[in-house]
């Protein structure tokens, strides 16, 4: 099946420092996207890339859709305490907006103050 | 208002036991799915169903047996639990159609099968 390979696993770093996380893939996928999970919560959706080549920003957040449609790469600029959590990226391969989601394996983001 | 809820938040059985988990959307949407994530955090789709009809089944145990009384709702119903079913079960939901493609996630069922 498909499979998403995504870096690094975790991360340390210093408050005020940006941040970058990727992922890849063998196969193409037609949409990607970026969650963050908070401890003890559900995924939340941070940003949708639909167009290789797109690249997207959510406040300190940038995401680019890769020109290949076989990658993704998360931005985080300036990062805070609350940045802290697990970030996955998510892929969908078909074009229905129904399809199967597959997952990076996450990147757990550790901040120190 | 809750978009995606479900209930219990936590869940603790004992091995052979049968139990259910429920899952309600508010958004309208077409689509509901259920995801199991291990304790490696690694998230793995088990359905999908798309107004009240299964299309995607992942190979799940047949002990494992979604319901979807309307397209607001999907429930699991796990049989015979065993141990390797302690996980975080996250229903999620999306508009379907030509519309968007993002996936909007409950905040989890802990299920700890002793």
């Amino acid at each position: 099946g498909q499979q998403l390979n995504q870096s690094p696993q975790s991360m340390f770093i210093q408050e005020g420092e940006d941040v970058s996380m990727n992922c890849t893939s063998s196969s193409i996928f037609n949409t990607w996207l970026w969650y963050k999970q908070d401890p003890g919560e559900g995924p939340v959706l941070l940003i949708a890339l639909y167009k290789a080549g797109e690249l997207t920003s959510n406040g300190r957040l940038t995401a680019q859709f890769g020109i290949t449609r076989k990658d993704s790469f998360l931005n985080i600029s300036a990062s805070i305490p609350s940045d802290v959590g697990i970030y996955f990226c998510a892929g969908l391969a078909g074009g229905t907006s129904y399809g199967k989601l597959t997952f990076g394996q996450g990147t757990i983001l550790t901040v120190h103050p | 208002d809750t978009a995606v809820s479900q209930t219990p938040k936590y869940l603790v059985t004992q091995m052979g036991n049968d139990k259910s988990i429920k899952c309600e959307q508010n958004l309208g949407h077409d689509t509901m799915y259920w995801y199991k994530q291990d304790s490696k955090k690694f998230l793995k789709i088990m359905f999908s169903y798309n107004n009240k009809e299964l299309i995607i089944n992942e190979t799940v145990p047949n002990r494992f047996s979604p319901k979807s009384p309307d397209k607001a709702h999907l429930n699991l119903h796990i049989n015979s639990l065993e141990l390797g079913d302690s996980a975080v079960y996250f229903c999620a939901s999306v508009a379907g159609g030509l519309g968007s493609n993002e996936q909007f996630f409950g905040p989890g069922t802990r299920l700890t099968v002793l």
